[in-house]
């Protein structure tokens, strides 16, 4: 059981948009820790999203937006393209565990 | 070219141990915290361990507190990870990665990834 959760899947045709929902507590995105963002393709390495709750770094499409509210953040992909369809990853800092917590990881299929 | 490479994955028993390296280039090494990721075959990501950019502190998950150790050395541009009396459950991709600020409770980003170093626990 991952401390952030994330859903196992979402699935959406091109040119549509999508949000992946990633849910903490009170120790970690409710305690105003920052929430990240990672994509990872099949066979590659994570690659950074999304820091700093909606900051997307250099190169990063602008199709890609974060937000965060309480003790949830979501990972909004618009325009959906078939390049998009990879592995998904919240992240956040945990008071309580005092280290680094991921979410489960979301599949991103495009149909 | 930023780039951080890792290496010293491979079989090894469960009981024994093994120390993991990563190789950082094309950044300032020593401004920055590091930390190691690891990826179960098929499973999520995971946090290991961080360490700070002076190596005064350094986290660990729960599951590997007490048998792994991480360490830096600013001089070599590297950063380690002893693994003692190792188990099935460490069997992974551990991945190195560079934190965007300078101490692993800074609930910062990572930006950058290694390919990873496979280490599987098998007897």
């Amino acid at each position: 059981q991952s401390v952030l959760t994330q859903p196992p899947s979402v699935s959406g045709a091109p040119g549509q948009r999508v949000t992946i929902s990633c849910t903490g507590s009170s120790s970690n995105i409710g305690a105003r820790s920052d929430v990240h963002w990672y994509q990872q393709l099949p066979g590659t390495a994570p690659k950074l999203l999304i820091y700093g709750n909606s900051n997307r770094p250099s190169g990063v499409p602008d199709r890609f937006s974060g937000s965060k509210s309480g003790t949830s953040a979501s990972l909004a992909i618009t325009g959906l393209q078939a390049e998009d369809e990879a592995d998904y990853y919240c992240q956040s800092y945990d008071s309580r565990l005092s280290g680094v917590v991921f979410g489960g990881g979301t599949k991103l299929t495009v149909l | 070219e930023v780039q951080l490479v890792e290496s010293g994955g491979g079989l090894v028993q469960p009981g024994r141990s093994l120390r993991l390296s990563c190789a950082a280039s094309g950044f300032i090494f020593d401004d920055f915290a590091m930390h190691w990721v690891r990826q179960a075959p098929g499973k999520g990501l995971e946090w290991v361990s961080g360490m700070s950019w002076n190596s005064a502190t350094a986290g660990y998950a729960d599951s590997v507190k007490g048998r792994f150790t991480i360490s830096r050395d600013n001089a070599k541009n590297s950063l380690y990870l002893q693994m003692n009396s190792l188990r099935t459950e460490d069997m992974a991709l551990y991945y190195c990665a560079k934190d965007i600020g300078r101490y692993p409770e800074g609930a910062d980003a990572f930006d950058i990834w290694g390919q990873g170093t496979m280490v599987t626990v098998s007897s």
